[in-house]
């Protein structure tokens, strides 16, 4: 067990729909990240907050959004979901955005999402 | 920019023999690197990784890893492999990309390994 929670762990929704995809980082870490994986696509960066603020992006559509609030969980929202965002949603915290405690990133168990 | 290239889609190895998953990487600069695996319908767990130092690095498990910067190489390793380490190993670097203050990582394509009893 990596310290890191996500909720749900199943999701099913219909095109068109919003979802919000909850994370709850390891105590004490900082940094929160979150990925997608699919099977086309495997394992990509969406985007990564560092105690309350975005720190960076990667290749996160516009239709989705996330924020870290100040108990530093965080959550991901997809809204106008399309049948190819059927994927799994990793988050993974660390403790902060420098130095070695930064390096490793531990994962959740994902959310896996089926759009209908 | 900043990439992972793990070649092989999947790996066979018996149990009791050493395996090896490959990994290349492509970074301006030094590299700061790292091996994590993911089990059936379980998140990734973290390995190793490399950021400075010898060149050898180990890890959970029993796996290590060789950085070789002359061949761009992090391959992962373990003398003796078990039943038990079937799983998909990725392959990862961090971004360091300019536009990019956050410390991110760029995942390969993941490797499926498969030992065989």
């Amino acid at each position: 067990d990596s310290g890191v929670t996500q909720t749900p762990k199943h999701l099913i929704t219909a095109t068109g729909q919003r979802v919000t995809l909850r994370c709850s980082p390891r105590s004490g870490d900082l940094s929160v990240y979150w990925y997608q994986q699919s099977l086309d696509q495997g394992l990509q960066f969406l985007i990564q907050y560092y105690n309350g603020e975005e720190r960076a992006k990667g290749n996160i559509l516009e239709r989705f959004s996330a924020q870290q609030f100040p108990d530093l969980h965080s959550e991901l929202n997809l809204s106008s979901l399309e049948l190819g965002d059927s994927a799994l949603y990793f988050c993974a915290s660390s403790h902060g955005t420098s130095g070695a405690s930064s390096y490793e990133q531990y994962f959740g168990p994902g959310t896996r999402l089926t759009v209908t | 920019a900043q990439s992972v290239a793990q070649p092989e889609d999947q790996v066979n190895v018996a149990e009791g023999n050493p395996l090896t998953v490959k990994c290349t990487y492509s970074v301006s600069g030094n590299p700061y690197l790292f091996w994590y695996v993911q089990y059936p319908n379980r998140g990734l767990q973290f390995l190793l990784k490399y950021i400075t130092g010898d060149n050898l690095v180990k890890g959970s498990y029993g796996f290590e890893a060789e950085f070789n910067k002359s061949q761009t190489s992090f391959h992962l390793k373990k003398p003796s492999a078990l039943v038990s380490d079937s799983a998909l190993y990725f392959c990862a670097v961090r971004d360091i990309s300019p536009n990019q203050a956050g410390t991110a990582l760029i995942f390969g394509k993941g490797t499926t390994l498969s030992v065989s009893s």
